[in-house]
């Protein structure tokens, strides 16, 4: 089987940088991607890492360590509309090529 | 707008009725999915296609049955459901099911009420 563990919530404040952490267990790992998802809304894909190293995409940053089993997703100048659900998901042979999510981080940026 | 739309949007329906949930894609991609989001809980994969054959059944109850007539639709048809199968359903698609960067396009989703 395989798990992911993310934090369930985070408050941060308008402007200010939060990290939200994502650990894995899987077999056979291809590769961690990030989505957000807004209160009634879809699921947006955000990022994709595959090998080791940070991924940077404007205000949003994604890290990945494949040895340690642990990526995290990093977003500066943080904006009220940030505020939304973030999954971190992985791909492996176990799934197929469908993606496992992890349960989610509810992010609250306050003014 | 991702290009993946969803009818109907909500739906209430009996547990002994009869519906279906639509999911088509306008991308021209190759792969499809059902997702299940209940509250508190991480999205659930229930199928996936990959040109047109299903290629994942993650174990889901015989009261879910998925259909594929082409790569660009797909339903989802209910029969006797269960209260707990209140939930959002997530369609989406990808560009070919398979490659290791394969970024999933969602529809907007079905909130679904089971009375």
């Amino acid at each position: 089987g395989q798990s992911l563990e993310q934090p369930s919530e985070v408050t941060a404040v308008e402007g200010a940088i939060v990290q939200i952490n994502c650990t894995y267990q899987t077999s056979g790992f291809y590769g961690l991607s990030w989505y957000q998802q807004h209160d009634g809304g879809a699921p947006t894909f955000l990022s994709y890492n595959a090998l080791d190293g940070l991924e940077e995409t404007g205000r949003f940053s994604s890290f990945l360590s494949r040895s340690d089993s642990y990526g995290y997703l990093l977003l500066q100048e943080l904006q009220m509309k940030d505020s939304a659900s973030y999954f971190c998901a992985v791909r492996d042979s176990n799934s197929g090529y469908a993606l496992n999510f992890g349960k989610g981080t509810s992010l609250l940026v306050t003014p | 707008e991702t290009g993946v739309t969803q009818t109907p949007r909500h739906l209430v329906m009996g547990m002994t009725n009869k519906k279906s949930l639509k999911c088509e894609q306008h991308l021209g991609h190759n792969a499809m999915y059902w997702y299940k989001q209940s509250a508190k809980k991480p999205l659930e994969l229930m199928f996936v296609y990959n040109f047109k054959e299903q290629t994942e059944n993650n174990s889901v109850p015989s009261r879910f049955s998925p259909e594929c007539p082409n790569s660009s639709h797909l339903f989802l048809h209910l029969h006797t459901l269960q209260p707990e199968d209140s939930a959002l359903y997530l369609c989406a698609s990808s560009q070919d099911g398979g490659g290791s960067g394969d970024t999933q396009y969602f529809g907007p989703g079905t909130r679904l009420t089971v009375l």
